[in-house]
């Protein structure tokens, strides 16, 4: 079945540090792809999406690109602040079947 | 706006027991969807509502039932309570099965 892979944790960086979290899927479609970010004790939170291939998703700094030919969507950020410390979900999408990775835990030092 | 609204936001229950999470969104979504979350394994979908009057199992259903009781509220129940339902439960709404889904702020059930 369709899933989600995504690189385990947790990540320490310091502030201003260059950010990969790697994700890659296996689907048998061609699903629409996300990144959640879960800050403490809150919800679910859609950071950005892309739902074809090579589309770009971008919001708050961050970006991803969907590759059909990897079957992957990294997220990066090229400088990351105390406040994105999080937990982030990578999931995918195809029609009603919506698939979750693992999340993987940023914790950014001043 | 609320958004997503859930209740209780915590429960310690004991084997057997049962329970009826609540949810309601007034954004007026015709989707929702219940989710669990265990340390590890992200979330996965438990059952969902694409419409008012409609429900599906997801991908863990066992020892759940949902009742979409109108556009607003979708409610999780367990009749019988296992350990292995310890959890933290998210609700989420969503206006079409393609769109964003909105999360709620979730309910940390334990269960012993």
């Amino acid at each position: 079945g369709d899933s989600v892979t995504q690189m385990e944790g947790p990540v320490t960086l310091s502030e201003e540090a260059f950010l990969t979290i790697n994700c890659t899927y296996t689907a048998t479609g061609y699903p629409s792809l996300f990144w959640y970010v879960q800050y403490p004790g809150e919800g679910l939170q859609l950071l950005l999406k892309a739902t074809k291939a090579d589309d770009k998703g971008s919001n708050k700094g961050f970006e991803a690109t969907y590759r059909k030919e990897t079957t992957s969507f990294h997220l990066e950020k090229g400088s990351v602040q105390v406040s994105d410390s999080a937990v982030y979900f990578c999931a995918l999408r195809y029609n009603n079947d919506m698939r979750f990775g693992a999340g993987t835990r940023l914790t950014v030092k001043p | 706006n609320a958004g997503v609204t859930q209740t209780p936001k915590f429960q310690v229950l004991k084997t057997g027991q049962s329970m009826t999470l609540q949810c309601a969104q007034d954004m007026n979504h015709n989707s929702m969807y219940w989710y669990r979350q265990d340390p590890g394994m992200g979330l996965r979908l438990i059952y969902y509502s694409a419409s008012e009057g409609t429900t599906d199992k997801g991908e863990v259903p066992n020892g759940y039932n949902v009742s979409r009781l109108n556009k607003r509220e979708f409610s999780l129940r367990l009749e019988s309570a296992a350990p292995s339902q310890t959890s933290v439960y998210f609700c989420a709404s969503s206006a079409g099965q393609i769109n964003e889904q909105f999360f709620g702020p979730g309910t940390r059930l334990t269960v012993l």
